[in-house]
């Protein structure tokens, strides 16, 4: 069945940088879109970036553009997200979820960010 | 705030109709698939309703979604204690380029 397990999520200080991953398993990752959407303490959800299945097409909100890159590595079944200049304002948990149609389908359990000096 | 509008809360009686909206523009909602998700407290999302009005296999045929030009809803029939949960519509943004989210509606007995 369809596992995806994010990890690298801690405690950093503002200004830092972090690397998230997920590792996918179950299916074709090769063949599949990938998405990371996060969640603030009590708040909704938010959508990040998006990676095509072969990696050409990549989408990210505004609000973490030129800042985050999300990228894959299929001989490895592995997203990453990798977060520079963190702010406050990226505490949050991270999900990463596998396209199906246009948005996730399959959730990973979240990873938790916390950006705090 | 969201380019999408939901409304924060909203409840039913077991075995009622519960309705959920979300308001958006021509591009988003006007023009894109609609995207409906169940989040429980503590877990990850769960996908309800994709491409306005489809179920995934193994999403109960009580949750069906609707979408008329720029504004989609959620309609659960038969509510039941264990649909209390946050429910979140998603859609493309033509002008951002990128995917949004509503706010949310927390759905509570």
């Amino acid at each position: 069945q369809v596992q995806l397990v994010e990890s690298g999520g801690g405690v950093v200080q503002p200004g830092r940088s972090l690397r998230l991953s997920c590792a996918a398993s179950g299916f074709i990752f090769s063949n599949s879109g990938m998405h990371w959407v996060r969640q603030a303490p009590g708040k909704g959800l938010e959508w990040v970036a998006l990676i095509s299945y072969d990696g050409t097409n990549i989408y990210y909100a505004k609000s973490v553009k030129d800042r985050f890159t999300i990228s894959r590595d299929d001989s490895k079944n592995t997203l990453y997200l990798q977060m520079n200049s963190l702010r406050s304002e990226d505490t949050a948990v991270y999900y990463c979820g596998k396209r199906e149609w246009e948005l996730p389908s399959y959730w990973g359990q979240g990873t938790q960010v916390t950006v705090s000096s | 705030q969201s380019v999408l509008t939901q409304p924060p809360s909203a409840s039913g009686t077991p075995g009622q109709r519960v309705t959920i909206s979300c308001s958006g523009s021509s591009s988003n909602i006007g023009g894109n698939y609609v995207y409906w998700y169940q989040q429980l407290p503590g877990t990850a999302p769960k996908l309800l309703i994709y491409r306005n009005n489809q179920r995934p296999s193994g999403v109960p045929d009580r949750f069906s979604g609707s979408k008329s030009g720029t504004a989609a809803s959620l309609a659960i029939r038969g509510f039941r204690s264990e649909d209390e949960a946050d429910y979140y519509c998603a859609v493309w943004d033509d002008s951002l380029s990128g995917y949004v989210f509503g706010s949310g509606t927390k759905v509570t007995v």
